[in-house]
């Protein structure tokens, strides 16, 4: 069956720091993958995504991802956090499992303190 | 950035009575909308993709009599829940993606959301 994990509920950073918000995920096929973050008051926002191509992906606000097919994940980073970061992010992967079904995780929260 | 609003921004109803809710997109055109539920902790379901002037494209197991959705235009997409219960009771998110290019930019603009009350 498919299904996204994010690990950690909560993940906390010191200003400065590199981050990662960790994603796995179980398909069978081959998956899209996105990022979502969602502020306080500020609503949801799209991130980034993996269709095909570059292992690599590079989004908005400095993020990046990587697709690594072996360990099945799609973990989130960031070389230097920002007060600013501090939100909830979601991971989601889209596949095809007899109708297209995207599926999000529970969301890892992020603050970053300064 | 692009700005996608929703109307209401909260609504309460009862029970068997139909709710809905509009998305506009404000300041761009946009081909492709989709509808988001967002449940009380806080998990996201996508629940369709509508593309203007076609019928919308259920994600697997959302009842489409349910959950009507219309995309009249390229800024204006409507999700109505037909016969509301309590358990429809969430956060309803729209979006909007705009392509440009031929599709060298393409990106997601969020609405702010609905909450739907149904007593």
């Amino acid at each position: 069956a498919q299904s996204v994990a994010q690990p950690e509920d909560q993940v906390n950073v010191a200003e400065g720091n590199p981050l990662t918000v960790k994603c796995t995920y179980s398909v069978s096929g081959n998956p899209y993958l996105f990022w979502y973050v969602q502020y306080p008051n500020r609503g949801l926002q799209f991130l980034l995504k993996y269709i095909t191509g570059d292992n690599l992906v590079k989004g908005s606000y400095g993020f990046e991802a990587e697709f690594n097919k072996s360990q099945t994940s799609f973990h989130l980073k960031k070389p230097s956090a920002l007060v600013s970061d501090s939100a909830l992010y979601f991971c989601a992967v889209r596949a095809y499992t007899g109708g297209f079904k995207t599926i999000f995780g529970a969301g890892t929260r992020l603050f970053v303190k300064a | 950035g692009a700005v996608v609003s929703q109307h209401p921004s909260r609504v309460i109803c009862k029970s068997g009575t139909s709710v809905k809710i509009e998305c506009r997109s404000l300041d761009f055109q946009a081909t492709t909308m989709f509808w988001y539920r967002q449940f009380p902790k806080q998990s996201l379901m996508l629940m369709a993709t509508s593309n203007e002037g076609s019928k919308a494209t259920y994600e697997q197991g959302v009842e489409k009599d349910k959950f009507l959705i219309n995309h009249a235009s390229l800024t204006l997409s409507t999700l109505t829940v037909t016969s509301a219960h309590p358990e429809d009771s969430s956060f309803y998110i729209c979006s909007a993606r705009v392509e440009i290019s031929g599709g060298a930019v393409n990106e997601q603009f969020f609405g702010p959301g609905t909450r739907l009350t149904v007593l």
